[in-house]
């Protein structure tokens, strides 16, 4: 069975420091990963996704990350936080085995400090 | 931009009561999920649907769920006697998917459902 642990229920940076949200995954066939974002009171938007192309993932509003097979990681960075970068963050894993079925981690809320 | 819309955004119900939930897909899409995501919790995934029927389902989907696709364009989720446990946030999804790559599953707002 495929999961995602996501490290950190909880992380704040200051505005303008960089962002990590970490992400490992646990998976017997090559996964597809995803990383969705959830503003208060609103659904899940995707941020970017990995789908065995590039390791190096560029998503909307500035965020990257990284797949690292060797790790079995796929952490999401931000050079620089801004104020409305505050949200739920939530990494997932689908197989790609024609079931994409995506399975979440527990999520991180990120905070911004002024 | 086209987007997946859910209705009602809050439903109370009273312990056995049945409550449909109800969902309108990307137009040209295909797949269609379920997920739940309990106060607190992690999205659960608890039913894909394609073609007019269940292709998986999890174990949280038991005989009190139901899905249908009742007239081409509303994707809904019914729970026929609903329990406090079912209170959560409820979440559409729907997916492309094209053969061959991992489509974007695009997911509603939520419905949050409170049984009381």
């Amino acid at each position: 069975a495929q999961s995602v642990t996501q490290l950190g229920s909880h992380v704040s940076v200051s505005e303008g420091a960089l962002v990590l949200l970490r992400c490992n995954y646990s998976s017997s066939v090559p996964p597809y990963l995803f990383w969705y974002v959830q503003y208060p009171n609103q659904g899940l938007q995707l941020l970017l996704k990995y789908t065995s192309a590039a390791t190096l993932v560029k998503g909307i509003n500035g965020f990257e990350a990284e797949f690292k097979k060797s790790e079995t990681s796929f952490h999401l960075t931000k050079p620089s936080a801004h104020m409305s970068d505050a949200a739920e963050y939530f990494c997932a894993v689908s197989d790609n085995f024609g079931n994409e079925k995506l399975t979440f981690g527990t999520g991180t809320r990120l905070t911004i400090i002024p | 931009e086209p987007e997946v819309t859910q209705t009602p955004s809050h439903q109370v119900t009273q312990m056995g009561q049945e409550v449909i939930l109800r969902c309108v897909p990307i137009s040209n899409h295909l797949y269609f999920y379920w997920y739940r995501q309990i106060l607190g919790q992690k999205v659960e995934f608890l039913v894909s649907f394609y073609n007019n029927e269940i292709s998986e389902k999890s174990e949280i989907f038991d005989d009190q769920f139901s899905v249908e696709r009742p007239d081409g364009s509303n994707f809904t989720l019914k729970i026929r006697s609903t329990k406090l446990e079912d209170s959560a946030m409820y979440f559409c999804a729907s997916q492309a998917r094209d053969r061959g790559r991992a489509d974007t599953q695009y997911f509603g707002p939520g419905t949050r459902l409170t049984v009381l």
